[in-house]
């Protein structure tokens, strides 16, 4: 079976440090792809990065990186340079990509982005 | 990155009717849409997936006679939420996939609150 785990219910950072979200996962499958989306209080998914199973090199877009490492399934997300705007939670999502099967998420982590 | 809308962002209803919402993929053809609810600080919680031209994949527990999906085209699903009860209120969320690694890209929601 499938399963995504966040194990940080609730992240304090102060303003302009780094930081790091953890996702490990599980899976039996060999070809799959890791998502990371952003919800901010206004309730939208914003889709952040996305990282592929065979991809070689972990993943940036500007001020997030995805942080892969395969044989400890883990996905961790970095944000460098935090910004307020980064307060909101955060989910990790997982889809196998050569079958047909439904993304699952993660519980979430909210991130608070202190001044 | 690819848009979604959803319409409308927020409607109150009485007890006993029904309340339609529309999800748009606005710059790309989607064959699969996904309507998930989400309750309070939670994650995600898949209801169906929609196919264009075929009848929509329920979830288990999900009534497919109370909340019906049409997937009228590539570019257009409705969730219609039939005879609703306050225990329907809830934050519904639509999605659609896209791109050569099907990610999922998310409508803004639907804030739904029956009296």
């Amino acid at each position: 079976a499938q399963k995504i785990t966040q194990t940080q219910p609730g992240m304090f950072v102060q303003e302009k440090e780094a930081v790091t979200l953890d996702c490990t996962y599980d899976t039996s499958d060999q070809s799959y792809g890791l998502f990371w989306y952003k919800q901010p209080s206004s309730g939208e998914m914003i889709f952040l990065i996305y990282q592929g199973s065979y991809d070689e090199q972990n993943a940036t877009e500007g001020r997030y990186s995805l942080n892969f490492q395969k044989a400890r399934k883990s996905a961790n997300l970095v944000i460098s340079a935090s910004q307020l705007g980064d307060s909101a939670m955060y989910f990790c999502a997982m889809r196998p990509l050569n079958r047909d099967d439904k993304i699952i998420f993660g519980k979430g982590t909210r991130l608070h982005i202190l001044p | 990155g690819a848009v979604v809308s959803q319409h409308p962002s927020r409607v109150i209803c009485k007890s006993g009717t029904s309340v339609k919402i529309e999800c748009r993929s606005l710059d790309f053809q989607a064959t699969t849409m996904f309507w998930y609810r989400q309750f309070p600080k939670q994650s995600l919680m898949l209801m169906a997936t929609s196919n264009e031209g075929s009848k929509a994949t329920y979830e288990q527990g999900v009534e497919k006679d109370k909340f019906l999906i049409n997937h009228a085209s590539l570019t257009l699903s409705t969730l219609t939420v039939t005879s609703a009860h306050p225990e329907d209120s809830s934050f519904y969320i639509c999605s659609a996939s896209g791109g050569h690694t099907d990610t999922q890209y998310f409508g803004p929601g639907t804030r739904l609150t029956v009296l």
